[in-house]
């Protein structure tokens, strides 16, 4: 049974740096195939994409939003790690990390989330 | 700023067929890459509904999904008062080189 939880503060202040923490458990990053990803959904809004970790080492980002992200893992842990920083108020929203599910790192879908994580970017 | 349009609601009564579209381009869905489908319950994790057309074990056969050129579908038929959530179709495009999601369709179960 894969599953993932994220953490991290559920308060930031404006121009702050957040950093989430994935820990997950029921794979291994270092398995041929294998992802890690951060998906976000502001309050009232749509899902979006922010960024992808593979077993590989390679990551892909959200264009938009590739100058303030990054994603790092440690495999022995069983974790990820997503930066984002110059935080706005527009950032808030839940963030979810997900189980990238594929054969290559390109495609594939995201088969297992975490509960997701609320915060809010506020002085 | 999502990539693939959904119509924002949809509706039915209990029993009917309904469908949600997910419109594309070439840089996406009308690549070789798959759209899958997830439902999101508030309060909750999104869940993978349909990955290309398959089903993940334990998602009923009343979910199906199917693809054309630039678009992609989603089917419910036999529509029941739990598939009230919202749906979001994914896939990845090649010319952002990244995972894009659809604008999300909530349906409602009159």
């Amino acid at each position: 049974q894969i599953t993932l939880k994220e953490s991290g503060p559920t308060l930031v202040q404006p121009t702050q740096t957040l950093t989430l923490t994935c820990t997950f458990s029921g794979f291994s990053l270092s398995t041929s195939g294998a992802g890690v990803g951060w998906i976000r959904q502001p309050p009232g809004k749509a899902v979006e994409w922010l960024a992808v970790i593979y077993w590989n080492d390679n990551k892909r980002y959200s264009p938009s939003l590739r100058s303030r992200l990054t994603i790092t893992k440690d495999t022995s842990k069983n974790q990820v790690v997503l930066t984002m920083t110059n935080m706005d108020p527009v950032d808030t929203a839940t963030y979810y990390c997900a189980h990238r599910r594929g054969a290559t790192d390109t495609g594939g879908n995201f088969g297992s989330w975490g509960q997701g994580t609320l915060v809010t970017v506020s002085s | 700023q999502s990539v693939l349009t959904q119509p924002p609601s949809v509706s039915g009564a209990p029993g009917q067929r309904v469908t949600i579209s997910c419109t594309g381009s070439n840089s996406n869905i009308g690549t070789v890459y798959d759209v899958h489908w997830y439902q999101h319950l508030p309060g909750t994790a999104p869940k993978l509904l349909i990955y290309g057309n398959n089903r993940p074990s334990g998602v009923p056969d009343r979910f199906s999904g199917s693809k054309s050129g630039t678009s992609a579908s989603l089917a419910i038929t036999g529509l029941q008062a739990e598939d009230e959530a919202d749906y979001y179709c994914q896939s990845y495009d090649i010319s952002l080189s990244g995972y894009v999601f659809g604008t999300g369709t909530k349906v409602t179960v009159l």
